[in-house]
């Protein structure tokens, strides 16, 4: 089963409204990070936030993380018809110094800004 | 996406042939990672390497072998390709091993007959 777990599934928002994405997981976490997909592209990283570490922001991102519930949360703010997209958490459990981390990814959330 | 492409882009085979997908990099990242998608599961790795002639099993990788036999050169093959391993594989790469974002590629569709 997939360590991290998206909700909504799906949300559709106005322009300019804010946007959460919420993620829970079930293991213990080294960071967690957040990616954007357009339709029919790659995953783009947008942040990474440590185990050790509350809250986060980058522009008009905003990620908080609770490890106490396994979960975090993605806040877009301000949001626009380019920020359609889908967005999926991914957890690192752990890095190896050889083999190096292994990202576990979530079903994604689909998120749609109306004009 | 700068400095990792796949190829190719699209590719339609017949179930029981064998199939590679190429990832490559410029970038001289040491770890590189195959991802593949499929509605209702995210993205779930196969293999993964983290040096030349170094890789591991991901969480599906029956049926998937994997060589990089040069750092910018991930190959992955499907055995004896199945209508199961129809969907969207992705490549990416990383700095590791600390805590860092990945890279993707752009993807290849596959399909299988």
């Amino acid at each position: 089963s997939q360590q991290g777990e998206e909700d909504p599934q799906a949300l559709s928002i106005q322009e300019g409204e804010n946007a959460t994405m919420n993620c829970s997981y079930k293991t213990s976490i080294n960071n967690l990070q957040w990616y954007r997909q357009n339709s029919g592209r790659g995953l783009v990283h947008l942040i990474l936030i440590r185990s050790n570490e509350r809250e986060k922001h980058s522009g008009r991102l905003r990620v908080t993380l609770d490890t106490s519930k396994k979960s975090s949360s993605l806040l877009i703010t301000a949001s626009r018809a380019a920020d359609t997209a889908s967005y999926f958490c991914a957890t690192d459990v752990g890095v190896k110094e050889t083999s190096g981390s292994r990202l576990t990814f979530g079903e994604g959330t689909q998120l749609t800004v109306n004009p | 996406d700068a400095g990792i492409t796949q190829s190719p882009r699209h590719k339609v085979t017949e179930t029981g042939t064998p199939v590679t997908l190429r990832c490559h990099q410029t970038e001289n990242h040491r770890y590189m990672y195959w991802y593949r998608q499929d509605p209702g599961h995210g993205l779930r790795l196969i293999h993964y390497s983290y040096g030349v002639k170094d890789t591991d099993k991901g969480e599906v990788s029956d049926g998937y072998s994997v060589s990089r036999s040069k750092t910018e050169d991930f190959l992955l093959t499907l055995e004896s390709a199945t209508s199961s391993q129809t969907s969207v594989y992705f490549c990416a790469i990383s700095w590791g091993p600390g805590p860092r974002g990945y890279t993707f590629g752009s993807g290849t569709r596959l399909t299988v007959v």
